[in-house]
């Protein structure tokens, strides 16, 4: 099974500043690899996938990079509505795999 | 406009079962797999199962291996999950989940099963 490791747990920002979460893989995933955000209460919301393509509708100052075991999700001058938990998601081989998340709470 | 609604979750005790289904709308439900993916209270999301948009092949998560079955029925746009011998770490907030080419673009709700005596 690929092993998914998120960083930071937590993040802590303010409104306006950057975000960088990071997503290592214990093996190669190829660019197989998808962002989600998920807010309480929420559908998760795919953001990126295959590494760097942003979703449908979702905003320019989320951007994705990496390939192979090293990936980055990038969220610049964040807003009020970002604040949420961000999971990476291996697809590359089964069992399809999740890392355990990034908080991102408002500082 | 995609639509994904869960139904049937509750309360169940250990070793018993249920049946959680997904009404599927807004798009051609035979031409994509379909995905179930849950979560435990204050834990991450889990994958769980998977089938092929004609259902003749079906991926599960070694933990569910036995005790749960998916399936679908494309005439009815419907998705399910039959999940029998439940545990207490089977207790989360099931999602139904329309899968692309290496990727989930569209979840539903969800829907809690809890299994507690």
């Amino acid at each position: 099974e690929i092993v998914l490791t998120q960083s930071p747990a937590t993040l802590s920002l303010s409104p306006g500043e950057r975000a960088t979460l990071s997503c290592r893989a214990s093996q190669s995933v190829s660019s197989y690899l998808a962002w989600y955000q998920h807010k309480p209460g929420q559908a998760p919301r795919l953001l990126i996938y295959d590494a760097s393509n942003r979703a449908t509708g979702i905003p320019a100052r989320f951007s994705g990079s990496g390939s192979g075991t090293d990936f980055t999700l990038t969220i610049i001058s964040l807003e009020p509505e970002d604040f949420a938990v961000y999971y990476c998601q291996q697809r590359s081989d089964w069992p399809i795999t999740f890392g355990q998340g990034t908080r991102l709470e408002i500082k | 406009e995609v639509q994904l609604v869960e139904s049937g979750g509750g309360l169940v005790q250990p070793g018993g079962s249920l049946r959680v289904s997904c009404a599927a709308s807004g798009f051609k439900f035979s031409s994509n797999w379909m995905s179930w993916v849950r979560q435990a209270p204050g834990k991450g999301l889990e994958w769980v199962a998977s089938i092929t948009d004609d259902g003749s092949q079906k991926f599960y998560v070694d933990s569910v291996k036995g005790r749960f079955s998916i399936s679908r029925d494309n005439a009815q746009n419907s998705l399910s999950l039959q999940m029998n011998s439940l545990r207490a770490e089977d207790t989360a907030v099931y999602y139904c989940v329309r899968d692309g080419i290496r990727l989930s673009d569209y979840w539903g709700q969800g829907t809690l099963v809890t299994v507690s005596s």
